[in-house]
């Protein structure tokens, strides 16, 4: 299986500034996913992001708040930008894990906090 | 309605008892079905996967599908406390990147 390392694993942001967080995956990957998973609630997919062309945001998310970026085949960004205490929450990155039918490997989460 | 709904629990079980996880979902086109474990501070990693209807075992877990009830079991038996966790199950329509739809996990404590 293919081996996401994420980072920061944690942090907490004052409102209105900016978070980028980082998905490295130790093979080269197609697509890679941005999910969201805030308490009690189910994932929920930000954005599907493959190399050389814009990302595709799933509705309700747009680019200006959280834009990606997607260098080469291993690695990707997501920016939470101009923070509110509503954007605390759990973001993940995924990608389709080709060693295991129809399963995505993820990464170990941002745990965010806006204050 | 939610296209997965899942029950958030928590479900407090002792250990050695049979565990049993469900979701049920409204959209008919799902023909692949998952569950995932996901342990605190820890991305979800996929336990089990199942192709349209039927039963699949893989040691302790079994997972069941029943399409016709749009309904889908997550079977432990012999439970350990290690397998107190959030338990996630996902669906997703054939074609495209198979993208899945999450419920919202079901909090499962197994005390010695």
């Amino acid at each position: 299986s293919a081996v996401i390392s994420q980072k920061p694993s944690r942090d907490i942001c004052q409102r209105g500034t900016s978070l980028t967080i980082q998905c490295q995956v130790d093979s080269q990957v197609t697509m890679m996913f941005w999910y969201r998973q805030q308490p009690g609630q189910s994932l929920t997919l930000i954005a599907t992001a493959n190399q050389g062309s814009e990302a595709t945001y799933e509705s309700g998310f747009v680019i200006d708040k959280f834009p990606i970026s997607r260098p080469n085949l291993t690695f990707s960004t997501l920016t939470v930008s101009n923070m509110s205490p509503e954007d605390s929450s759990i973001y993940l990155c995924s990608v389709e894990d080709l060693g295991r039918d129809y399963g995505y490997t993820f990464g170990s989460g941002t745990r965010l906090t806006v204050v | 309605q939610k296209e997965v709904e899942q029950d958030p629990g928590p479900l407090s079980v002792p250990e050695g008892a049979i565990v049993s996880l469900n979701c049920t979902y409204s959209n008919s086109a799902f023909q692949y079905f998952m569950w995932y474990r996901q342990y605190s501070r820890k991305g979800p990693e996929l336990l089990m996967y199942t192709y349209s209807s039927g039963n699949k075992e893989d040691g302790r877990f079994t997972a069941q599908v029943d399409k016709s009830s749009k309904y889908i079991s997550l079977f432990i038996r012999d439970s350990q406390p290690s397998d107190s966790a959030t338990y996630l199950c996902a669906m997703s329509e054939p074609g495209g990147s198979y993208i899945p739809t999450f419920g919202r996990g079901t909090s499962l404590i197994v005390h010695p």
